[in-house]
């Protein structure tokens, strides 16, 4: 069965911190791993990676793929209280060819002042 | 445009009623996923559109769950005879054509069954 495992479920840090968030996948059809951040509404898109090694930066947010071990990390250095959200970590592939999303549970992050 | 919208935002109803939920998704985009989200988890997949033909469904989607996309362009997601554990947020998606390309959600819907 594909699934997605994100770790930790949940960190709290305080502001100026860098984090470094997990996820690891077991997808068939693999195609690319996506990262999200949700503020309790929509999901907002943040990175794609579909190519092992190469890393994606914007701002204090970077990720990088590892196709060979099966897992991405997303970090965040210098962390601000504007980053507390859930982090989603996800991978398009399964059965089919529909572009489908498959998450993982989420990594609750608390940035303190 | 400016993204995909999702109508109502929340809803409450008692166990046994219907409920449908619109979801209006970027113009130009062919594909639109239906995901339903519970605390403290990851959004689930449902269902898939690729234009007005729904192409695949998660074995999650119970026969009290249908979905419809006609003329390709809103898409409106309905369930009949509602438990407890249909409460959730259910989001929708959408996105171009091409596997290189993200997806865009809206709000959800938050659907309370009491």
């Amino acid at each position: 069965e594909d699934k997605v495992v994100q770790s930790p479920l949940s960190l709290v840090v305080h502001e100026g911190d860098t984090v470094t968030l997990n996820c690891s996948y077991e997808v068939t059809n693999f195609r690319s791993l996506l990262w999200y951040k949700q503020e309790k509404k929509a999901p907002t898109f943040l990175f794609m990676l579909t190519s092992s090694g190469i890393e994606k930066k914007s701002g204090r947010l970077s990720s990088i793929l590892d196709k060979k071990e099966l897992f991405s990390i997303l970090n965040i250095t210098a962390t601000q209280t504007g980053d507390s959200a859930v982090y989603l970590c996800a991978v398009k592939g399964g059965s089919g060819n529909t572009g489908k999303l498959i998450f993982g549970q989420g990594t609750t992050l608390q940035v303190k002042p | 445009d400016t993204g995909v919208s999702q109508d109502p935002r929340h809803k409450i109803t008692k166990r046994g009623q219907n409920v449908t939920f619109r979801c209006d998704p970027i113009s130009e985009h062919n594909r639109l996923y239906w995901y339903r989200q519970t605390l403290g988890q990851g959004p689930e997949f449902l269902t898939y559109f690729q234009n007005e033909a729904q192409l695949e469904k998660s074995r999650l989607l119970s026969d009290r769950f249908s979905a419809e996309r006609p003329k390709g362009s809103f898409s409106t997601l309905e369930i009949q005879r509602t438990e407890q554990g249909d409460s959730a947020m259910y989001l929708c998606a959408s996105s171009e054509t091409g596997l290189g390309t993200e997806a865009f959600f809206g709000q959800g819907t938050r659907l309370t069954v009491v």
